[in-house]
């Protein structure tokens, strides 16, 4: 089974429409990430989170929001999705190594707005 | 402001000789390294890092080779193998207020061709 999943794996949704999209983990990492890739740009961090009651926000936060109902779970919202929100979105977990942040990536979730 | 750039987004290399991937970084506080490896339809996966108290660190086929004073990280493959046809990324963490987060590169999509 894997370790970090995300629901739904893809979604197409118009203008308008209030989205979630729902991490799970059950590596047991108290740090949780979403991000999104774009061609050409990457990831880029969206919002973290390093406990259930810690939430930053990343780069691009606006337009966007998250909740994270326990350890294990991470939900990333749109309240009003828009045509250049459409990307791959993953989520990740890591817990803190010596020097390094090793993160773990779910397997995305590609989202298109209409 | 691109703070991790990857500046070849693609590279073909025959099988069974040397693929070597590069990246180029701005911000002189990063101190821990990643490179990240994605196959369409999977998030990426953790391949190798480097701390930059070291200028080398090598796992099986790949090493990862750190210039600080040219601000430039390479990623060696040798042999390079059909399986290495991916996508990867590289990326780099600086503290921030105790935390650590990745600054993803735009990627390079690696062909290894028969």
């Amino acid at each position: 089974d894997a370790d970090v999943t995300q629901t739904p794996r893809n979604r197409i949704t118009k203008t308008g429409k209030r989205i979630m999209l729902e991490c799970s983990q059950t590596k047991g990492h108290d740090r949780m990430y979403w991000y999104r890739q774009d061609p050409g740009l990457g990831l880029r961090l969206i919002y973290y989170s390093f406990d259930v009651k810690d939430i930053n926000k990343g780069e691009i936060s606006d337009g966007y929001s998250v909740s994270r109902q326990a350890q294990a779970k991470f939900s990333l919202s749109l309240e009003s999705a828009i045509p250049n929100q459409t990307a791959l979105y993953f989520c990740a977990t890591s817990e803190l190594a010596g020097l390094g942040d090793t993160q773990y990536f779910g397997p995305g979730t590609r989202l298109t707005v209409l | 402001d691109q703070q991790v750039k990857q500046n070849s987004p693609s590279l073909s290399v025959q099988e069974g000789r040397i693929s070597i991937l590069n990246c180029d970084y701005t911000n002189s506080m990063f101190d821990y390294f990643l490179w990240y490896k994605k196959y369409p339809a999977e998030g990426p996966t953790f391949l190798i890092s480097i701390s930059s108290i070291k200028d080398k660190n090598e796992d099986g086929r790949f090493t990862v080779f750190l210039n600080k004073s040219a601000k430039h990280l390479s990623l060696h493959i040798v042999p390079s193998q059909p399986g290495d046809s991916a996508v990867y990324f590289c990326a780099a963490s600086a503290p921030d207020q105790g935390a650590q987060k990745l600054v993803f590169g735009q990627g390079t999509r690696l062909t290894i061709n028969p």
